[in-house]
C-alpha cells in the first residue's frame, strides 16, 4: 500500500538547534507533497508544499523541505528552533485510488518540544 | 471566522448509540473531507465530496459509518451503534478542489469518547 514514513516520533531540542524531521513516500508517480503542523490546541495548518520545480521549498516561519526524488524523501528542516515551534508535524501526499480519487495520505506526526 | 467550523467540539456517548457531527466548510470549497484521528497518529482519511457527490468511501471503516453533504455546502458523518473503539478526533477540511492536489483546510475536530 501506498504511505508516507515519518522516522522521528519524538524530537526534544534546545532552542537555537538545528531541526531535520524524516519524510519517505511510497509513490513513483507525479509528486506532491506536504508538511502540515498543529501548534498546541490549534488546527492542523500548512506548513509547507512542493509540486513541481525547484526542489527546495520554503515555507512559514522559516521552515524549509528538500524534495529528493532518488531517495523518496521530503524531510522538513530549520536551522535554529524557537521553543514556539514546539508542535506535531506531519508530513502527507495524496495517492490515486483504484477509483480514481485522489487520498490524502498522512505521516503519524512527530513530536517536537523545544526547551527555552 | 470563516475557516472550517465542527459542531459539537466534544461528544461522550455510551456504547450502542448514534452520534452525528457537523461541518461546515470554508466558503465556495468544494470539496469537503473527513479523517479519523487517534493518538499518536495523523489523520486517517474517511470519505470525501465533490459539491454534494461522495467520491470515495471505501475508507469509512464500517457501514455503521456514513457521510452525507445534501446541498454541496455543510456535510454530516454519522456513527451508529458506536462502539469503544470509535473513540477519537474526527477531522473535517475542505479545499477549493480546482486541482487535485489543494491543500487542507482543516477544522478543529469533534473528539468522540465512547464509554
Amino acid at each position: 500500500a501506498q504511505s508516507v514514513s515519518q522516522h522521528n516520533h519524538h524530537v526534544i531540542l534546545s532552542e537555537a538547534a538545528s531541526l531535520e524531521l524524516g519524510c519517505n513516500y511510497s509513490y513513483g508517480g507525479t509528486v506532491n507533497l506536504f508538511w502540515y503542523v498543529q501548534y498546541p490546541g490549534q488546527h492542523l495548518q500548512l506548513l509547507l508544499k512542493y509540486f513541481s520545480g525547484d526542489p527546495l521549498v520554503k515555507g512559514i516561519k522559516g521552515f524549509e523541505a528538500e524534495f529528493i526524488k532518488s531517495k523518496f524523501s521530503f524531510n522538513l528542516r530549520k536551522p535554529s528552533v524557537q521553543w514556539s515551534d514546539t508542535a506535531e508535524y506531519f508530513c502527507a501526499a495524496p495517492y490515486h485510488s483504484s477509483g480514481g480519487s485522489y487520498i490524502p495520505t498522512f505521516g503519524r506526526g512527530t513530536s517536537l518540544i523545544v526547551h527555552p | 471566522d470563516t475557516g472550517v467550523s465542527q459542531d459539537p467540539r466534544h461528544k461522550i456517548t455510551k456504547r450502542g448509540q448514534n452520534v452525528t457531527f457537523r461541518c461546515d466548510p470554508i466558503s465556495e470549497h468544494n470539496r469537503l473531507y473527513w479523517y479519523r484521528q487517534t493518538l499518536g497518529q495523523g489523520p486517517e482519511f474517511l470519505t470525501y465530496f465533490q459539491n454534494e457527490a461522495q467520491l470515495e468511501k471505501s475508507r469509512l471503516l464500517s457501514d455503521r459509518f456514513s457521510a452525507e453533504r445534501p446541498k454541496g455546502s455543510f456535510s454530516t458523518l454519522e456513527i451508529q451503534r458506536t462502539e469503544q473503539g470509535d473513540s477519537a478526533m474526527y477531522l473535517c477540511a475542505s479545499n477549493p478542489g480546482r486541482t487535485r492536489y489543494n491543500e487542507q483546510f482543516f477544522g478543529p475536530g469533534t473528539r468522540l469518547t465512547v464509554l
